[in-house]
This record gives structure tokens, C-alpha cells and sequence, in this order.
């Protein structure tokens, strides 16, 4: 079956420190990929997303980029701000379906 | 715009008990979701409503959990008798259209369970 799978946190980085967070995905067909991140007490907002390969999306500082011979879908930002402390979920949309499947998420600590 | 609005935030009851979680999607949206949020995971979807229609409900526990889309606009989820194992974050979110190729959902900021 189609899933998504995160790299494991918690990251913590520096203030202005690069950033990456791995996801790659298993899936039939052409899914539309998502990146969603979830602040404290609060729920997920939808972050960027690519829907078809080679699409990069972006938003905020944050780029991904579908990569359908790697099936993967990078999260990067070339410097992260305490304010982007939070929780990073990939997911994908299910071709046919268009059901999300969500990956574990990855919670990112900044440092000032 | 306002978002999706779900109340309560925080419930606590012990097992056997029942619980009821509310939403409100955004205003025209076609589409509501219910998702189970356990902690250190990522959401999985419970139930999926077009308009007041339940087009899948493949993952909810039918034993214990119902839901109700009336008029197809607001939501209640709905668990009895509640076990441990639910502990978890229930999430609403909808959509605009059908849950269509790209399309995004929009998150409420969800009610956490506590079963004791």
C-alpha cells in the first residue's frame, strides 16, 4: 500500500542553520505531495505542495521539490528562525482516491 | 475567513464513559474529514463526509465510533464506550470540492482526548 516515511526527530539546529527534512513515499501512479507543519497546540497548516514531478513548491523560506525517480520530497530552508520550531508531517495524496497518507512527522527544535 | 472551528479543545473521561467532539468546516467547503492523531504519529483519516454523504469510513472503529454529517455542514464525532487506546487528538479538517488531485484540506486545531 502507499506510505510515507519521514526521517526521525527531533532535529535541533542554530538560528540560521540550514535545514533538511527527508521524506520519500511509496505510491502507484502520480500522488500530489504535501509538506503540513503543526505549531504548538494548534493544528496543521498546509506549509507547500508539488502535484506533479519535478514541481517545486515553495512558501515561507521553505522549498520541496517532487523528485519521482528518487520518490522523494525534501523539505529545505537555508536559514531557520526560532519562530519555525514546530512539527513537520509529508504526506501524500493517494492517485484515485486522493485519500492523504501521512508520514510520522519530524519535530524541528531552533536555538537562538 | 474563518477556519475550522471544533470544541471542545480538551476532554477528559474515564473508559466506558461516551464523548462527543464538535466541528464547523469552512464555509462552503463540500467536503469534512475526521482524522486520529495518536501521539508521535501522523494523522489517520477516521471518516470522510461529501456534503452530508459518508464516502469512506474504512478505518473508523464502527463498534465504539459514529459520525453524523446533518445538513452537511456541521459534524459530531462520536465514541461509546471510550477505551484507553483512544487517547489521541482528533482532528477535523475540510475541503473545498472533493477531495480532488492537489487538493488541500484545512485543518481545525483539534480536540485531545484523555481516557484514564
Amino acid at each position: 500500500g502507499n506510505s510515507v516515511t519521514q526521517m526521525e526527530g527531533p532535529v535541533t539546529l542554530s538560528e540560521e542553520a540550514f535545514l533538511t527534512i527527508n521524506c520519500t513515499y511509496t505510491a502507484t501512479g502520480y500522488p500530489s505531495l504535501f509538506w503540513y507543519v503543526q505549531y504548538p497546540g494548534e493544528g496543521l497548516q498546509l506549509l507547500l505542495k508539488a502535484t506533479k514531478a519535478d514541481d517545486k513548491g515553495s512558501n515561507k523560506g521553505f522549498e520541496a521539490t517532487y523528485r519521482k525517480e528518487t520518490t522523494s520530497f525534501h523539505l529545505e530552508k537555508g536559514s531557520v528562525q526560532v519562530s519555525d520550531s514546530a512539527v513537520y508531517f509529508c504526506a501524500l495524496s493517494d492517485t484515485g482516491t486522493y485519500k492523504y497518507i501521512f508520514g510520522t512527522g519530524t519535530r524541528l527544535k531552533v536555538l537562538a | 475567513e474563518a477556519g475550522v472551528a471544533q470544541s471542545p479543545r480538551y476532554k477528559i473521561i474515564e473508559k466506558r464513559q461516551s464523548v462527543a467532539f464538535w466541528c464547523n468546516p469552512i464555509s462552503g467547503h463540500a467536503t469534512l474529514y475526521w482524522y486520529q492523531q495518536i501521539l508521535g504519529q501522523g494523522p489517520k483519516l477516521l471518516i470522510q463526509f461529501q456534503n452530508n454523504g459518508v464516502v469512506d469510513d474504512s478505518q473508523l472503529p464502527k463498534d465504539r465510533f459514529s459520525a453524523e454529517r446533518l445538513k452537511g455542514v456541521d459534524s459530531t464525532l462520536k465514541i461509546q464506550p471510550a477505551k484507553l487506546e483512544d487517547s489521541a487528538v482528533y482532528l477535523c479538517a475540510s475541503s473545498l470540492v472533493s477531495g480532488g488531485p492537489g487538493e488541500t484540506q484545512y485543518f481545525g486545531p483539534g480536540t485531545r482526548l484523555l481516557v484514564l
